[in-house]
């Protein structure tokens, strides 16, 4: 079974800091999807970036990158130039294969709350 | 943009009641799931639907029901609601058939508590 372990359940950084959030991960399979999720406070969960094992270069969206380690079974997030609203709940979740299959499910770690001060 | 939306942000109930959450998503997502959310626990999947009326259990289904009588839309029941169902409710969705690369779509959550 897939296992997603979030090591650090809270951590503060100051406005404009990078910050890198870890998470590490358990499975068998050679190929699956990797995600981080953000859920600000008292709002709706989207999604930041996600990362396709079979695919070496590490995904990149604008401030939010991953360091993907795919040996190590590591997936960790930084986030670079942190503002206000970076403040929220990260989580990471892992899937095991392209989304095809009726009772395919996504695995979640069990999140960091982070706090970006002024 | 796809929406999904729960018709209660806030709820507070008795416990024995019972407590209908409701989710409904705009986009014609075949797939839709209810997680629960606690702190130091993160998400749980309670129940998912793949299609109307067809339901499966997630990994803590017990004390929960669902009912999908409509594409759009996915209840989640509490028969009879304890205080160890204080939580936060979060409904989602997917496509299967275009979101190969798994983008789950949220609701804002509901928050329920039983007193």
């Amino acid at each position: 079974a897939q296992t997603v372990t979030q090591s650090q359940p809270e951590m503060s950084v100051q406005e404009a800091e990078t910050v890198t959030l870890s998470c590490t991960y358990d499975t068998s399979e050679s190929n699956y999807y990797l995600f981080w999720y953000k859920q600000p406070p008292s709002r709706q969960m989207i999604l930041v970036i996600r990362q396709e094992a079979y695919k070496q270069q590490n995904a990149t969206e604008n401030r939010f990158s991953v360091n993907f380690q795919k040996a190590a079974k590591s997936f960790s997030l930084k986030i670079s130039d942190s503002q206000l609203g970076d403040t929220a709940m990260y989580f990471c979740a892992f899937m095991k294969h392209a989304y095809r299959n009726r009772d395919d499910k996504i695995i979640f770690g069990k999140g960091t709350r982070l706090h970006i001060l002024p | 943009d796809v929406k999904v939306t729960q018709s209660s942000r806030y709820l507070v109930k008795r416990t024995g009641e019972k407590v209908f959450l409701e989710c409904v998503q705009d986009m014609d997502h075949e797939n839709m799931f209810w997680y629960r959310q606690d702190p130091g626990l993160g998400l749980r999947l309670i129940y998912f639907s793949y299609d109307v009326k067809m339901k499966e259990k997630g990994d803590i289904p017990e004390g929960y029901s669902v009912s999908r009588e409509k594409k759009e839309r996915f209840s989640l029941i509490l028969e009879s609601a304890s205080t160890n169902q204080t939580s936060m409710y979060l409904c989602a969705s997917i496509d299967p058939g275009t979101s190969v690369d798994g983008e789950l779509f949220f609701g804002e959550g509901s928050r329920l508590t039983v007193l």
